[in-house]
């Protein structure tokens, strides 16, 4: 079985502009989680998505947006890009809601010049 | 605010020795307690998790040490190998959080041959 897909693998933007990060989550998993792991650092909660509604959301600005699609894939989408935005992001998959476990994609690793 | 912290930060051993790895919270909401092992280039994998309920969990040559009164929790892994090098996260979560996981900082394993 496939497990959590995301894509682009890597992505180098500038200052300003926006990038949309995808997600394709486990067979049968309903539910999605968006991360950000900063070289050294573990990952930091950005949103979760079940059911296509968003249960979740860390403390992270309004330039992040996110939105799950009715076949249960994701995208995080992130506004007018700053140097600080550099990271892995990861997605994770679960069966549904609460303490299931989760199993995370090789994740997008973003630059920003 | 970390509401979970690692130590050490960084270990190194040599093969067939037991490398320990400690996380402690303050969150005694927390009723999920996950160990993720992530590879240079690779996202974070499920390794084992635990409930408060129980004080000791093993998976073949991992097991997790939980100590609610302590609020501490830890990672031994047996007879580890060169190929166990890797860098190691503890995770916490609650019921309601909609999978919301704090992380904690990471711990790098270095097994020596």
């Amino acid at each position: 079985d496939a497990g959590v897909t995301q894509s682009p693998t890597h992505l180098i933007k500038t200052r300003g502009q926006h990038v949309t990060l995808r997600c394709s989550p486990i067979s049968g998993h309903k539910s999605v989680s968006w991360y950000q792991q900063v070289l050294g650092q573990g990952p930091q909660f950005i949103f979760q998505y079940y059911e296509k509604e968003e249960r979740g959301r860390g403390n992270f600005p309004d330039r992040f947006s996110a939105r799950q699609f009715p076949n249960y894939s994701s995208e995080l989408n992130v506004n007018a890009l700053l140097l600080g935005d550099s990271a892995l992001y990861l997605c994770a998959s679960s069966m549904g809601t609460g303490n299931q476990p989760q199993h995370f994609g090789d994740g997008t690793r973003l630059s920003i010049l | 605010q970390q509401q979970v912290k690692q130590s050490p930060q960084s270990l190194i051993v040599q093969k067939g020795g037991i490398p320990i790895i400690n996380c402690a919270y303050e969150n005694t909401a927390f009723d999920y307690f996950p160990w993720y092992q992530q590879f240079p280039g690779k996202g974070p994998a499920l390794l084992i998790a635990i409930r408060p309920d129980v004080s000791e969990k093993k998976e073949g040559r991992f097991t997790i040490s939980f100590n609610k009164s302590a609020k501490q929790f830890s990672l031994h892994i047996m007879d580890s190998q060169p190929g166990d090098s890797a860098t190691y996260f503890c995770a916490a979560s609650r019921t309601d959080s909609w999978g919301k996981f704090q992380f904690g900082a990471g711990t790098q394993v270095v097994v020596t041959p």
